[in-house]
């Protein structure tokens, strides 16, 4: 499965929209593309998911570029509850096995 | 929908002793799975099941680690004997049919082994 690569840390003022950027260089074009995120002392938590559209949902949207290799989450209003680390996951349809990155440690400030 | 549900939330032991954990599935969903989160390694799969039967269990770490699904509401992650490397925090996950579906996590189980 494809590696992703994401930056270790980033801040946002709240209210702001929060661009959440990954690399996926190497994927493949069977693989999509998952965002999950973890708040502190909880399970990962499903955001959003695609293939090479962009696609959007009631809590943030998913911008992936033409050629696949990068993608961006992006919250649109971000609030102080979306603190958390984001994980950027590519994931063959046929297989379960997610390879979890370090993820992106997104602060939201007031 | 009440969510994946496990317990218990934290379980302290001494090594040497048998540790059982517990999870519930979202009713319907057809895949399980149990992960294993630490510091070191982040997030590892241990196993997954569809429809209560083991498919993969490549991640399981020893013998020392078992899991069982005896029906489609229920799964146990047994560690006997437990070392204070087992220390972690466990989560459960369960997803509906379709290969493209979400996993939905529940909060864990944070293990200490002392």
């Amino acid at each position: 499965d494809a590696k992703t690569t994401q930056p270790p840390s980033m801040d946002c003022a709240e209210g702001r929209a929060a661009n959440l950027p990954c690399n996926h260089s190497t994927i493949s074009g069977n693989e999509y593309v998952y965002w999950y995120r973890q708040i502190h002392s909880q399970g990962p938590q499903y955001i959003i998911h695609g293939l090479k559209n962009n696609e959007t949902n009631e809590m943030a949207s998913l911008i992936i570029t033409e050629d696949r290799k990068s993608s961006t989450l992006i919250l649109p209003h971000a609030t102080l509850r979306d603190t958390a680390v984001y994980y950027c996951i590519v994931r063959v349809v046929s297989n379960y096995q997610l390879i979890w990155g370090a993820g992106t440690k997104l602060i939201i400030k007031p | 929908d009440a969510g994946v549900i496990q317990s218990p939330r934290h379980e302290v032991t001494e090594m040497g002793q048998e540790v059982t954990l517990r999870c519930k599935p979202i009713s319907g969903h057809d895949y399980l799975f149990w992960y294993r989160q630490t510091m070191m390694r982040g997030l590892e799969l241990l196993i997954y099941f569809n429809n209560n039967v083991p498919i993969d269990d490549s991640g399981m770490p020893e013998d020392r680690f078992s899991a069982k699904m005896p029906n489609a509401s229920f799964s146990t992650l047994k560690i006997q004997p437990s070392e204070p490397r087992d220390s972690a925090v466990y989560f459960c996950a369960s997803s509906d049919r379709g290969q493209n579906s979400p996993l939905h996590f529940g909060n864990g189980t944070r293990l200490t082994v002392t």
